[in-house]
């Protein structure tokens, strides 16, 4: 079970966070991915990170203005992103799995970009 | 980074239809291929794994095959939930990219 944080608004040029927290399975034993999903848009990998916060990988579009961390203590998984601008308005979904097939997903945190 | 093109992007049928989306990917992935089902307002579901593994739960009229650069998923009968939008992804490569969509809508 997966549980994103609620939907936000953000100026151009502002910073994001969305966390993801899960239940039901060993934290640590899983990587977290996160996608995202423009509006009427297909679906875009950004990235995942491992259970202990040391395993990050990301898509070269997002490197340099995301971040991936995790809190074991909480089992929790956070997303950031930097420099927002209207491209960046999307549904983001976190999702367990890293190195193959993503189940299951969290329910999305809409995120507008806008001044 | 691996292309993932699905035909056809949208695709009219009826309840009781076979129906076989196809996505190929750009370069070889192995059977590194799933299939993910989304509805309107909801996030994926994920159906098939590793290219013909069903995912627990999925109905057995979801099926998948292929290898290399050419996948398909089949429906055997159509049902009325089985409406909506589907998207392949490769996991062979990062980054872990996914087709762009095949809409199925009833006819």
């Amino acid at each position: 079970h997966l549980v994103q944080s609620g939907g936000e608004v953000k100026k151009p040029g502002a910073s994001l966070r969305v966390s993801c927290t899960t239940s039901g399975y060993t934290f640590t034993d899983y990587h977290i991915t996160w996608v995202r999903q423009a509006p009427g848009q297909g679906l875009e990998w950004m990235g995942r990170v491992g259970g202990l916060s040391v395993d990050r990988k990301y898509s070269q579009k997002f490197q340099g203005r995301v971040s991936m961390t995790t809190d074991t203590s909480t089992n929790t998984a956070y997303m950031d992103l930097r420099s927002l601008t209207s491209d960046d308005t999307a549904v983001y979904y976190c999702a367990r799995g890293g190195r193959g097939s993503l189940d299951p997903w969290g329910q999305g945190t809409l995120v507008t970009v806008s001044s | 980074d691996v292309q993932m093109t699905q035909s056809p992007s949208t695709l009219s049928a009826s309840v009781g239809d076979r129906v076989t989306i196809t996505c190929r990917a750009s370069q070889t992935i192995s059977y590194w291929l799933a299939w993910y089902q989304q509805k309107p307002g909801r996030a994926p579901k994920l159906l098939v794994y590793k290219s013909s593994s069903l995912q627990g739960g999925v109905p057995s009229r979801f099926s998948g095959s292929g290898s290399g650069t050419e996948f398909t998923l089949t429906i055997s009968s159509l049902q009325p939930d089985d409406f909506a939008t589907y998207y392949c992804q490769q996991y062979d490569s990062y980054p872990y990219t996914f087709g762009q969509g095949t809409k199925l809508d009833i006819k």
